[in-house]
């Protein structure tokens, strides 16, 4: 069965420091999609990346990164110099290219910064 | 500006009255979803719907009801069989059935009084 694991429920940091969320999945297709979103206090969701099961390339924007590796099936998600702006629920989500078009969220992790 | 519009932002309802939630959406996305948000809870889906006039459940569909009679229109009925319908809710779309990501909408927070 798929499945989202999220295991911290709660981050706090201080401004600065590199924090980093963790994202634990499990599928039995071997073609799937990994995504991360963040939900600002307002309560939209925002789409931060897209990754798939083929691509393990880790990926940097900015301050974010991501580590994808298939042989511990994470999708791990770094922020680097946080900053108060951060603070935000993320989520984790996982798609699969042969089951029905359900996307399936991690419980997510509320992350806090603190100046 | 292309996007998803939900409405109401606020929404109070006294117990054993239906209530509708829009969510418009201007991106020619063929897929639509809604998920329903409780506090720890993450994200769970309550309807999807791949193509106008079709929808399937989703996780915990019970007590709620939709339509899609337009590409761009996916309204959610939370009825009075909805045991516990006080939660923040969440429409999405997105233009591929598996690789695309979601855009949602700002969201609706229902209250039950």
């Amino acid at each position: 069965a798929q499945k989202v694991t999220q295991a911290q429920t709660e981050i706090s940091v201080v401004e600065k420091e590199d924090v980093t969320l963790d994202c634990v999945y499990e599928t039995r297709d071997t073609t799937y999609y990994l995504f991360w979103y963040k939900q600002p206090p307002s309560g939209e969701l925002v789409f931060l990346i897209r990754r798939n099961s083929f691509d393990e390339q880790n990926e940097i924007s900015g301050r974010y990164s991501w580590n994808f590796q298939k042989s511990t099936s994470s999708f791990n998600f770094t922020i680097t110099a946080s900053q108060v702006v951060d603070s935000a629920v993320y989520f984790c989500a996982l798609s699969e290219m042969n089951r029905d078009d359900k996307i399936i969220f991690g419980k997510g992790t509320r992350l806090h910064i603190l100046p | 500006d292309g996007g998803i519009t939900q409405s109401p932002k606020y929404l109070f309802r006294k117990e054993g009255q239906n209530v509708t939630l829009s969510c418009e959406q201007n991106l020619n996305h063929d897929a639509m979803y809604w998920y329903r948000q409780d506090p720890g809870q993450g994200l769970r889906l309550i309807y999807y719907s791949q193509i106008v006039n079709d929808f399937q459940k989703g996780d915990i569909a019970e007590g709620y009801s939709v339509s899609r009679e337009k590409k761009e229109s996916f309204p959610l009925t939370v009825t009075s069989a909805q045991k516990n319908p006080t939660a923040f809710y969440l429409c999405a779309s997105r233009w591929d059935r598996t690789a695309g990501e979601l855009f949602f909408g700002e969201g609706s927070r229902l209250t039950v009084l």
